[in-house]
């Protein structure tokens, strides 16, 4: 099984509705991520939480929101779509060590109609 | 000012030809890390290797190996003898490791690798 998995893998949606995408890992890792990639800007940090109790913004929090449920679980939500959200979506997570790299989930390509 | 520069959106090598990608980052952090993902059409991100700022031997994991050059604020990825499984997207990450930063890899815009036979 997968260390890191994120439900949809594919969602195509209208403006305006909500979303959760959700994120699940068996690494044991305290670090979650969210990352969000368009083409040609590489990947940009939309979210990050430390713990179950912490959450931050990243570099582009604006219209998304996000929950950590528990220390293997963290979800995104769109509460309100709009096309140029469309983008393919990464869950990562990390240990703690400096040198540890970050594993990502496989993604999930959301496209906002 | 971009922290992470890949400067060739694409590449060709030749298949058995070893091939560098470039990454110049910028950073007042004196302890950071460097990272190499690559990502195939499928569209997973798979890390490669990794170089610490105050490792003081170049990174080497397979035929991967990074020519880190600290003065230059250079990282690049050498792959030796390409195969065309390594036709992908590279990319180059860096994390900044002072107190209180979210220790999140901050991506470079991407480098499009492509083997020919």
């Amino acid at each position: 099984d997968a260390d890191v998995t994120q439900t949809p893998r594919n969602r195509i949606t209208k403006t305006g509705k909500r979303i959760m995408l959700e994120c699940s890992q068996t690494k044991g890792h305290d670090r979650m991520y969210w990352y969000r990639q368009d083409p040609g800007l590489g990947l940009r940090l939309i979210y990050y939480s430390f713990d179950v109790k912490d959450i931050n913004k990243g570099e582009i929090s604006d219209g998304y929101s996000v929950s950590r449920q528990a220390q293997a679980k963290f979800s995104l939500s769109l509460e309100s779509a709009i096309p140029n959200q469309t983008a393919l979506y990464f869950c990562a997570t990390s240990g703690e060590m400096s040198y540890n790299e970050q594993f990502f989930g496989p993604g999930t390509r959301l496209t906002v109609l | 000012a971009q922290k992470i520069t890949q400067t060739q959106p694409g590449m060709f090598v030749q298949e058995k030809e070893a091939v560098t990608l470039d990454c110049t980052y910028d950073t007042s952090d004196p302890s950071y890390g460097l990272f190499w993902y690559k990502q195939p059409s499928s569209g997973e991100m798979i890390f490669l290797i990794y170089q610490g700022s105050y490792d003081q031997q170049n990174a080497t994991e397979g035929r991967y190996s990074l020519n880190f050059q600290k003065a230059r604020k250079s990282a690049n990825l050498v792959i030796s003898a390409s195969q065309l499984g390594d036709s992908a997207m590279y990319f180059c990450a860096m994390r900044e490791v002072s107190s209180g930063s979210a220790r999140q890899l901050t991506f470079g815009s991407g480098t499009q690798l492509t083997v020919l036979p």
